[in-house]
């Protein structure tokens, strides 16, 4: 298994801001991905980060809004751009396994007043 | 990507073994059966995943029938502890392109009772 940390473990922003969050993995890892948790909501996968490669995106979620950086192996950044109350949510990052399991970080929780 | 059916929510008590059970009828001939476990203010925490017949770990087990299209997870001897959140998912990491994507549902609220 992965341990996985993220900074800030959670924020308040105002709006028209943007916050970075940072993923670390303690090893390398290719596949890195971004949910986000709404209140009382299930996950959704907002993008998948390859080292070297630009992240792909799933539909309803852009680029501009959510620019995601992939620098090595162990670490990722998430920037959550231009905030509303909208994006107030729980970001998670997670990492895949040998066998394709998944290993979650243990989120960033965004409030966006 | 096979949709999964589970049960809202579910309620037991302490020493009690539990059965989540989901419902995935289209699921693909390469598709794999992947549970995971979620405590409030926490990311998800794998558990077990299968293909067919048993899996058994120190967790749980997961017992697939013949024609896979549904998937039973069962927590021996409950205890409060194991109140979270259980997500069933389906998969096939091949066909996303060398990686599992992950689609979410709603999962299954398990609360357990002293």
């Amino acid at each position: 298994s992965a341990v996985i940390s993220q900074k800030p473990s959670r924020d308040i922003c105002q709006r028209g801001t943007s916050l970075t969050i940072q993923c670390q993995v303690d090893s390398q890892v290719t596949m890195m991905f971004w949910y986000r948790q709404q209140p009382g909501q299930s996950l959704t996968l907002i993008a998948t980060a390859n080292q070297g490669s630009e992240a792909t995106y799933e539909s309803g979620f852009v680029i501009d809004k959510f620019p995601i950086s992939r620098p090595n192996l162990t670490f990722s950044t998430l920037t959550v751009s231009n905030m509303s109350p909208e994006d107030s949510s729980i970001y998670l990052c997670s990492v895949e396994g040998s066998s394709y399991e998944q290993y979650f970080g243990p989120g960033t929780r965004l409030t966006v007043t | 990507l096979a949709k999964t059916t589970q049960p809202i929510s579910m309620d037991s008590y302490e020493g009690q073994e539990v059965n989540i059970t989901c419902s995935h009828n289209n699921i693909a001939t390469n598709d794999y059966i992947t549970w995971y476990q979620q405590f409030p203010s926490q990311g998800p925490r794998f558990i077990i995943q299968g293909y067919k017949t048993k899996v058994t770990n120190e967790v749980a087990s997961l017992f697939i029938p013949a024609d896979r299209k549904s998937s039973t997870l069962s927590l021996p001897r409950v205890s409060l502890s194991d109140t979270a959140v259980y997500y069933c998912l389906v998969g096939d990491p091949l066909f996303s392109g060398g990686y599992n994507k992950l689609i979410f549902g709603a999962g299954t609220r398990l609360a357990v009772h002293p």
